[in-house]
Order: C-alpha cells, then sequence, then structure tokens
C-alpha cells in the first residue's frame, strides 16, 4: 500500500496563478483532509470531506476550494494565488468511525511569489 | 469547544536524559487522544493513540504516554533520549461522539543536545 499520496512534492507560483493539489489515497477511507502548516501556527485545517462527493469547510478556507468526485482522491485548488498561501500543504485521511485516526501525506512545499 | 494545549513551543534535553512532553486537554465528553510525530521534511507519523482501556498506552521508538481523567492531560514520555528522537511532536484529540475532525495542539519541538 503507498498509502496518502500528494502530486506535486513543490511548486513555485507567481501571484495571481491558479494550480491544483492532488492527494490520493488507497486505503478505501470514506474522510479525507486537507491542512497547511505554517511556523509556530501547528496544523490548520482548510477544508475536508467525510465520503464521496461531499466537502466542507475547515478553520482556513479562504482563498481555496476542494473537489472528492472520487473516494480514492482530494482536490485542493487554489484559483487565484497570494504569497499569504506560501505555506505546507497536508493531505490526510481516516476511516468513518472512531477514533478517526488520521493518516498524513508527506507534503507540498508551495511558495508564492 | 474543544482545545488541546501544548505547554512549551520547544524543549531541549540532554542525549540519555527524560523527555517529558506535556499536553493537556478541554473537553465535555470522553476524547481519543494521538501524539504524533514530524522529522524534518516530512509529514506526521502518528506515535501512538489512546482510545478506551489501559490508561497508559506505549508507541513507536520508545515513548509513551498516560492518560490522566482528572489532571484532563496526556504527556508524552521517553526514559533516555536519542539523537534520532530530534524532530517536532504534536498532540491531538478527537471525540467518540460526532466531530470527525482531529484537533491539534501547537507542536512542541524537540532537541536533544550531545
Amino acid at each position: 500500500n503507498a498509502g496518502v499520496t500528494q502530486t506535486p512534492k513543490f511548486r513555485v507560483l507567481k501571484t495571481g496563478q491558479s494550480m491544483t493539489l492532488l492527494c490520493a489515497q488507497d486505503m478505501n477511507h470514506e474522510y479525507m483532509y486537507w491542512y497547511r502548516q505554517d511556523p509556530g501556527m501547528g496544523l490548520r485545517l482548510i477544508h475536508y470531506s467525510v465520503g464521496e462527493g461531499t466537502t466542507a469547510k475547515g478553520e482556513v478556507p479562504d482563498g481555496y476550494n476542494v473537489s472528492r468526485l472520487k473516494k480514492q482522491n482530494f482536490l485542493l485548488g487554489l484559483e487565484s494565488a497570494a504569497p499569504s498561501q506560501t505555506s505546507v500543504y497536508f493531505c490526510a485521511s481516516s476511516y468513518d468511525r472512531g477514533p478517526y485516526e488520521q493518516y498524513f501525506g508527506p507534503g507540498t512545499r508551495l511558495t508564492v511569489t | 469547544a474543544q482545545s488541546v494545549t501544548q505547554l512549551g513551543s520547544h524543549v531541549s534535553v540532554s542525549e540519555g536524559a527524560l523527555v517529558l512532553l506535556r499536553c493537556n486537554y478541554s473537553s465535555s465528553v470522553p476524547p481519543y487522544l494521538f501524539w504524533y510525530v514530524q522529522y524534518p521534511n516530512q509529514g506526521l507519523q502518528l506515535l501512538l493513540k489512546y482510545t478506551t482501556g489501559a490508561t497508559l498506552v506505549k508507541g513507536i521508538n520508545g515513548f509513551e504516554a498516560e492518560f490522566k481523567k482528572s489532571e484532563t492531560s496526556f504527556h508524552l514520555t521517553k526514559p533516555s533520549a536519542h539523537m534520532s528522537d530530534a524532530a517536532e511532536y504534536f498532540c491531538a484529540v478527537s471525540f467518540i461522539q460526532g466531530a470527525q475532525k482531529l484537533v491539534f495542539g501547537q507542536g512542541t519541538r524537540l532537541t536533544i543536545n550531545p
């Protein structure tokens, strides 16, 4: 099992450009999550999904959109990138029953100039 | 609202010394509790978890944590630190009823001095 994979690993964008981050999991998990990690701020939840075709906002959703068209994939989109979105992005997944232990991908380092 | 507090954003110990990383949570319902570790430039890995039963939980790499309901704490310990333990550690909580989300603490960076 590959677990949770993320594509790409690194990306540099100019302000105003758009991009999509792809997360894939092969554990048949119902729940998937997108976080951003910034120095001194821990992990902050951007959006999450409790099943195929469903999404919900997390703590810091502004400037991001997500889609869960297939159970195994969760896409995070930036429509118009801003320097404040420079961060490391992590995807995670979990089963749909307690204890909701999450499995994390390796991360995507995004720089917006 | 549920929250998790990790005391100390940075902890430094000598190699061979005791490691103690503190975590307290606030919750009105029974929690599930986790410790995750993040090595440099990597994702988070589960170190250990408490769900039900024995309150002293053993994890990977010699770490353990004890759930103390009366103190709403879940502190992480390791008797003898190793250089390879240098990493960032996150405490997290989820709940038996409702929320599908984990609530994370802010993290504690552990440095090991030779």
